[in-house]
């Protein structure tokens, strides 16, 4: 089991609807992340957070909207979504400190599909 | 495009063979590198990471090699079983105002029994 837990596991949306990922981790680490996943592809950086502030936005559209309420939860807001963005969403933590580099723990994902 | 890729994308080996695993990336700056393992319907899982003031580490039956001259990284596998079966993906750590990670295009290893 993964020490990374997302929900749901699977969602399905139309294109006007609102919905929200969860990630949540246990683990005390202050570095969050979001993921797109293509079939075939690797992994693709959306957002990163740090102490609960975001530090990186990877140009991202802003029908997605990030929000870090605590250090232990991440949410991922969907809004009015494109086909295109159906995919695996995955999240991931990390240890942030001095040295960032720091290997990352991932959930298994959401697999999201619009239609 | 990413500079951060695989030289195969597909990698089949003997059950009980060593398997290699290898990885090309451009950007010098680079100063930390990480082997993931993703099997199907599942999250990427840390195998292991090297940083770039070592050429050389070992964990549990894998090795990881970084070759800063030519920009390579390699992941051996000893004895491969079919439990290994799964993709792997090199990924870099950039400097970009909070450690990006860039991950390569990934390699799909079959294990025959």
């Amino acid at each position: 089991d993964t020490e990374v837990t997302q929900t749901p596991k699977h969602l399905v949306m139309g294109m006007t609807n609102k919905k929200s990922l969860k990630c949540e981790q246990h683990m005390g680490h202050r570095a969050m992340y979001w993921y797109k996943q293509k079939a075939k592809k690797p992994p693709e950086l959306m957002f990163v957070y740090s102490y609960e502030k975001l530090s990186i936005n990877e140009s991202v559209p802003s029908r997605f909207s990030p929000e870090c309420p605590n250090s232990s939860l991440l949410n991922l807001h969907l809004h009015a979504l494109q086909p295109e963005d159906s995919a695996l969403y995955l999240c991931a933590s990390s240890q942030e400190g001095r040295d960032s580099n720091q290997p990352q723990h991932f959930g298994d994902g959401t697999r999201l599909s619009i239609l | 495009g990413e500079s951060v890729g695989l030289h195969l994308p597909t990698l089949s080996v003997q059950e009980g063979d060593n398997s290699i695993i290898n990885c090309a990336y451009s950007n010098s700056a680079s100063d930390y590198f990480i082997w993931y393992k993703q099997e199907s319907g599942k999250g990427p899982q840390f195998i292991i990471d090297i940083r770039s003031n070592m050429d050389k580490r070992q964990g549990q039956r894998v090795t990881v090699l970084l070759n800063k001259t030519v920009k390579h990284l390699s992941l051996q596998i000893a004895a491969t079983q079919p439990g290994d079966s799964a993709v792997y993906f090199c990924a870099e750590n950039r400097k970009n105002g909070g450690f990006k990670t860039i991950f390569g295009a990934g390699t799909r290893l079959f294990v025959k029994a």
